[in-house]
C-alpha cells in the first residue's frame, strides 16, 4: 500500500500570511498516462470533507485561485497564498494511483 | 445539483452487521464511480471500497474480508454492508462520488461529491 506523510501536522498562521502544507508519496504517484494522482480535501470544523485540487494543481469548482498545488513523483504541496480566517480546518492529501487509496495523517491549520 | 444521501443505523451491536445506503439524486449511478469512506472520531480518513458503473468492486484489503459494496439502479442508490462489527469500526462514514468513464477508462477528478456523513457507534 502507499503511505502518504504530511508535514507539518499543525501550522499556526496569522491571517494574510502564506501558508504549505507538504506531502510525500512512499512511492511515485505518476501514472503512464503523464499525470500525478494526487487530491487536497479540507475538512473544516463541523463539517464533511471537500475537495480542493484534484490531480495536483486543478482546483475543484469554487475553490479560490488563492489555493494552488504542485509537485510530481513523490513530493507534493498545497500552498494557500494569503490564509483567510475561513481556511482554518485539517487539510489532507491523498493518492488515487491505486487502490486502496490513502490519505495522509492531516494538517491542522489554526488562526494565530 | 448533484446530491448523496446517506441512510442507516447510528447504532449497532458488535458482531452484527452494518448496512448503509446512498441515495443519488441529479445524475445517474451507472454514469460514475462511487466509493465508501470512513473517520474514526478525532481521526484521519479511511478509504473502504468502490463501485464502478459496471457495478464492479474493489475494497480495501484491510476490511475485503467483511465488507461488501453493491448497487441498485433501479433506485439510484448504492450500499455498503460491514460484518462481524466491533467497537474499532465506530466512525463516521461517508459516501463519495468518485469519478467517471471516459471511453473505458476511469477519469478522476477528485472526490467531488460527498454525503452528509453518519455516525455509527458499535457497542453493546
Amino acid at each position: 500500500d502507499i503511505v502518504m506523510t504530511q508535514s507539518p501536522l499543525s501550522l499556526p498562521v496569522t491571517p494574510g500570511e502564506p501558508a504549505s502544507i507538504s506531502c510525500r508519496s512512499s512511492q511515485s504517484l505518476q501514472q503512464s498516462n503523464g499525470h500525478n494522482y494526487v487530491d487536497w480535501y479540507v475538512q473544516k470544523p463541523g463539517q464533511s470533507p471537500q475537495l480542493l485540487i484534484y490531480l495536483v494543481s486543478n482546483r475543484a469548482s469554487g475553490v479560490p485561485d488563492r489555493f494552488s498545488g504542485s509537485g510530481s513523483g513523490t513530493d507534493f504541496t498545497l500552498k494557500i497564498s494569503r490564509v483567510e480566517a475561513e481556511d482554518i480546518g485539517v487539510y489532507y492529501c491523498m493518492q488515487a494511483l491505486q487502490t486502496p487509496y490513502s490519505f495522509g495523517q492531516g494538517t491542522k491549520l489554526e488562526i494565530k | 445539483q448533484v446530491q448523496l444521501l446517506l441512510s442507516g443505523p447510528r447504532l449497532v451491536k458488535p458482531s452484527e452487521t452494518l448496512s448503509l445506503i446512498c441515495t443519488v439524486s441529479g445524475v445517474s449511478i451507472t454514469d460514475y464511480y462511487w466509493s465508501w469512506i470512513r473517520q474514526p472520531a478525532g481521526k484521519g480518513l479511511e478509504w473502504v471500497g468502490r463501485v464502478s458503473p459496471s457495478g464492479n468492486t474493489k475494497y480495501n484489503p484491510s476490511l475485503q474480508t467483511r465488507v461488501t459494496l453493491s448497487r441498485d439502479t433501479s433506485k439510484n442508490e448504492f450500499s455498503l454492508k460491514l460484518y462481524s462489527l466491533t467497537a474499532a469500526d465506530t466512525a463516521v462514514y461517508y459516501c463519495v462520488r468518485d469519478g467517471h468513464l471516459v471511453g473505458a477508462r476511469w477519469a478522476h477528478e477528485g472526490f467531488d461529491i460527498w454525503g452528509q456523513g453518519t455516525m455509527v457507534a458499535v457497542s453493546s
